[in-house]
């Protein structure tokens, strides 16, 4: 079972409100992603968590705010985004950083339209 | 610095043709890894194949197969007897083990493929 969830699969908020999007694996996996990905682009990595603590921030705006709960979730808080965050927001999960265990898989996605 | 380059931007074949889709990779790695995603019109990219730097046997699963060549810097993705369902955006992506930015995957920009009835 390589199944990551994300929740919600669509949403579209104003630049004033405050949003979460919600991931969720239970493959006993120890690292957690986040990117955004811009039609027609490659994915972008924003956030790295291993073990629960943020490993890599790759320069995102503080209006992205990560956290990750416990070791099967993760969700990223969003505030005052503007309309070019707009975009399709992808959890992945590795078993571990490192070597062949780093493999990573996807989620859904999360589609965002910010008005 | 890692690079993946994908220079097929979009390639459409009818149903059951062979296509093969390119990607060549750069980096200053002696171990690293190669791996294949697909990305359908839903969004969610699909793992399909991982290939570590050290092992160069070539892989066929079903209709897929995968040409790794050292020499050449490539890693091609060959899809035979292609069917509508195989129409998605392949991604083939590069990640070393340096330290830093070289750690993490690096994206071709992929190829969109279209398989037309």
């Amino acid at each position: 079972d390589t199944e990551v969830t994300q929740t919600p699969k669509h949403l579209v908020m104003g630049m004033t409100n405050k949003k979460s999007l919600k991931c969720e694996q239970h493959m006993g996996h120890r690292a957690m992603y986040w990117y955004k990905q811009k039609a027609k682009k490659p994915p972008e990595l924003m956030f790295v968590y291993s073990y629960e603590k943020l490993s890599i921030n790759e320069s995102v705006p503080s209006r992205f705010s990560p956290e990750c709960p416990n070791s099967s979730l993760l969700n990223l808080h969003l505030h005052a985004l503007q309309p070019e965050d707009s975009a399709l927001y992808l959890c992945a999960s590795s078993q571990d950083l490192g070597g062949a265990r780093e493999t990573q898989y996807f989620g859904p996605g999360t589609r965002l339209l910010v008005l | 610095a890692q690079k993946v380059t994908q220079a097929q931007t979009e390639i459409s074949v009818v149903e059951k043709e062979d296509v093969t889709l390119d990607c060549v990779y750069e980096t200053r790695d002696t171990t690293y890894y190669l791996f294949w995603y697909k990305q359908p019109p839903s969004g969610e990219l699909v793992f399909l194949i991982r290939r570590n730097s050290f092992d160069e046997q070539n892989e066929i699963s079903g209709r897929y197969s995968w040409n790794f060549q050292k020499s050449t810097s490539s890693f091609n993705f060959t899809i035979t007897a292609s069917q509508v369902v195989d129409s998605a955006v392949y991604f083939c992506a590069l990640r070393g083990r340096a330290s830093g930015s070289a750690r993490q995957l690096t994206f071709g920009s992929g190829t969109q493929l279209t398989v037309l009835p």
